[in-house]
Formats: structure tokens, sequence, C-alpha cells
């Protein structure tokens, strides 16, 4: 069974582009969370999705980030425009329906702004 | 607000020597306590998980009890081999379980030299 995929595992852009993360959690997996560490600092929780819907998104730093789930399967995450503090580690994780089920996280996607 | 503390590191080792990363928590209610693991290359992976007051964790040669009265999660392991360098992090949930947003430590970097 294949885990939890992101794409892509790098990105360097510039201050005011834009840039899309995507995440494809583990099939069957309801639950899809994304994470941010920035360099040096703890993982921070963004946001959870149940599946197409947003279950909580009271870490979204502001709305320059916008997340989605349209049916339910794979996420997206644009952040519009970047700046230079949005650099760091995005981690997608998912999890089955039931809480005590573990979280399984992707690789996570190394985002650079300059 | 929930927060995790780390000790500072980063920790080199020669194999074989004992470990302890410690682990001291905030938090409101009484949340499940975890450590997970980054291998180089890798997405995080749950390593060990305690839910309640004194309960141990335990995985891989690794252990952590969950202490409430020191509000502490402690990671040890008695011989630590190269294959164990790694990043670590400590993390709560903000709900019983692990079916909710976590709150993560800042990691630790474990290196193991022969």
């Amino acid at each position: 069974e294949a885990g939890v995929t992101q794409f892509p595992s790098h990105s360097v852009i510039e201050k005011g582009q834009t840039v899309t993360l995507r995440c494809d959690p583990i099939s069957g997996h309801d639950n899809l969370y994304w994470y941010r560490r920035v360099m040096g600092k703890e993982i921070k929780f963004l946001l959870h999705f149940v599946k197409e819907s947003k279950q909580d998104e009271s870490g979204m730093p502001n709305n320059r980030f916008l997340a989605e789930r349209t049916g339910g399967t794979y996420s997206t995450l644009k952040v519009q425009p970047a700046e230079l503090e949005d650099s760091g580690v995005y981690f997608c994780a998912s999890s089955q329906e039931h809480a005590y089920n573990e979280q399984f996280f992707g690789p996570g996607t190394r985002l650079t702004v300059l | 607000g929930n927060s995790v503390t780390q000790m500072e590191g980063p920790v080199t080792l020669s194999e074989e020597a004992f470990l302890t990363i410690n682990c001291t928590y905030t938090a409101t209610g009484y949340p499940s306590l975890f450590w997970y693991v980054q291998y180089p290359g890798e997405g995080l992976q749950l390593l060990l998980k305690a839910t309640k007051a004194d309960d141990k964790g335990s995985n891989k040669g690794f252990e952590a009890t969950y202490r409430k009265e020191t509000t502490s999660f402690h990671l040890e392991k008695g011989s630590v081999q190269v294959s164990d360098s790694a990043v670590y992090f400590c993390a709560l949930s903000d709900l019983p379980g692990a079916n909710s947003k976590l709150t993560f430590g800042k990691g630790i970097t474990l290196s193991v030299r022969p």
C-alpha cells in the first residue's frame, strides 16, 4: 500500500509568486492534515480536513494560504503571494476515521522563498 | 495553549551508548503523548505513544513513560545503533487519541557514530 505522497519535494520561488503544494493521502483515509516546520522551530499545525470539509483551520497563518480537498481525495495548499517567512517544510499527514488512529506523514515539501 | 519543550540538540553518541531525550509538556485536560522519528529523506513515523498517566510506550528498544506529576515524556534507549540516527520529535494531541491535531516540540537531531 502506498504511503502519503507529496509533490513537489522541493520548490524554490521568488517573493510574490504563487506556489501550489499537493498531498495524496493513503487511500481510504478520511482525515488529512497539513503542518509546517520553519527552520529550527516546531512543526506547527495548519489545518485538518475530514473528507472534503475543513474540520479545523485554526493554524492557517493568514489569507494568503488556501487549502482545498475537492472530492475528499488529494489536497492542495496554495500560497499566493508567497513571502519570505513562508519558507519551510510543509508536511501532510492522513489517518483513518476513528480516534486513536495513527497519523501517517508524507516526506514533506521544502519551500524556499527568495 | 498546549506546548511541548524538548531538550536542545544536536546530540552525538557512540554506538551502544545510553540515550535520554527530555520532553516536557503543557496541556489542558489529558492529552495523549507521542514520539515521532524522521529518518533522512523520509516522512515522520510514529515511534511510540502513551495515552494516559503512567503508561509506558515502547518500540524498537525505545521507551517513554507518561509522567503526569512532572508533565514529562522522556525518551530512552539502552544501547543506540548507527541506524537510530534521525530527528526525534515529541508531540501531544489535543484530544485523547491520535486523530486530532498534534502539537510538536522543536525536534532533536541524534547522530550515532560507529
